[in-house]
């Protein structure tokens, strides 16, 4: 069974600092891991994927296999950046069906 | 393009009733699954629907059953509704020919049983 764990509900931090938004999961093949966000009012849309290596309005993450962690991070964060956000898990043959985590709530204080 | 368009945006029911959700995928999307997601926790996956046929099924009862028409929109359906079912239920589009996980969501059905 695969499953995804996001163990913070909420993280607050000021404009400026660094961000780190966790997950694990469990699968046991190769997974394929994703960010996915949901802004205010907008509908949840995909923010970035390990298998790109890309980084996106300054946000990276990097999938430790041997953690079994996908953790999501930026130097300095934006107000901008409050958002939900939802770590996501694709079985390796399982088309584009995803586990989501529970997500977290990251506010951005001015 | 509208994107993936859903409808109702919200309605209620009371318990045993049924309930029929649509949705209309991307333009150029093939695939659609749907997603319930409940107060405070991610979406969980109840099914994924290609060429006109249930491909993929997540951890849900046959009270939630599907279709797929031949325009590829789709349309989920609950049966006997219980309290639990209250929920905003996502759809997804997707290209079964891109398989890189990235799936386009709906607004969402907010359900409420009563």
């Amino acid at each position: 069974a695969q499953r995804v764990t996001q163990p913070e509900k909420l993280l607050s931090v000021f404009k400026g600092a660094p961000v780190e938004l966790k997950c694990n999961y469990s699968y046991s093949g190769s997974p394929e891991l994703f960010w996915y966000v949901q802004y205010s009012r907008q509908r949840l849309q995909l923010l970035l994927r390990h298998i790109s290596r890309e980084s996106i309005k300054g946000f990276t993450a990097d999938l430790n296999k041997g953690e079994t962690s996908f953790h999501l991070k930026k130097p300095f964060a934006q107000e901008e950046d409050s958002a939900m956000y939802y770590c996501a898990l694709s079985g390796g043959n399982a088309g584009n069906m995803l586990t989501f985590g529970g997500g977290t709530r990251l506010m951005v204080k001015p | 393009d509208a994107g993936v368009t859903q409808s109702p945006t919200h309605l209620i029911k009371t318990r045993g009733q049924q309930v029929t959700l649509r949705c209309s995928p991307k333009s150029g999307h093939d695939t659609v699954s749907w997603y319930q997601q409940a107060l405070g926790q991610g979406p969980q996956f109840i099914f994924q629907y290609y060429e006109e046929e249930e491909r993929q099924r997540g951890n849900f009862p046959d009270r939630f059953s599907g279709h797929q028409f031949p325009n590829y929109s789709s349309e989920l359906n609950v049966n006997a509704l219980l309290l639990g079912d209250s929920a905003l239920y996502l759809c997804a589009s997707s290209w079964t020919g891109v398989r890189t996980g990235e799936l386009f969501f709906g607004e969402g059905s907010r359900l409420t049983v009563l």
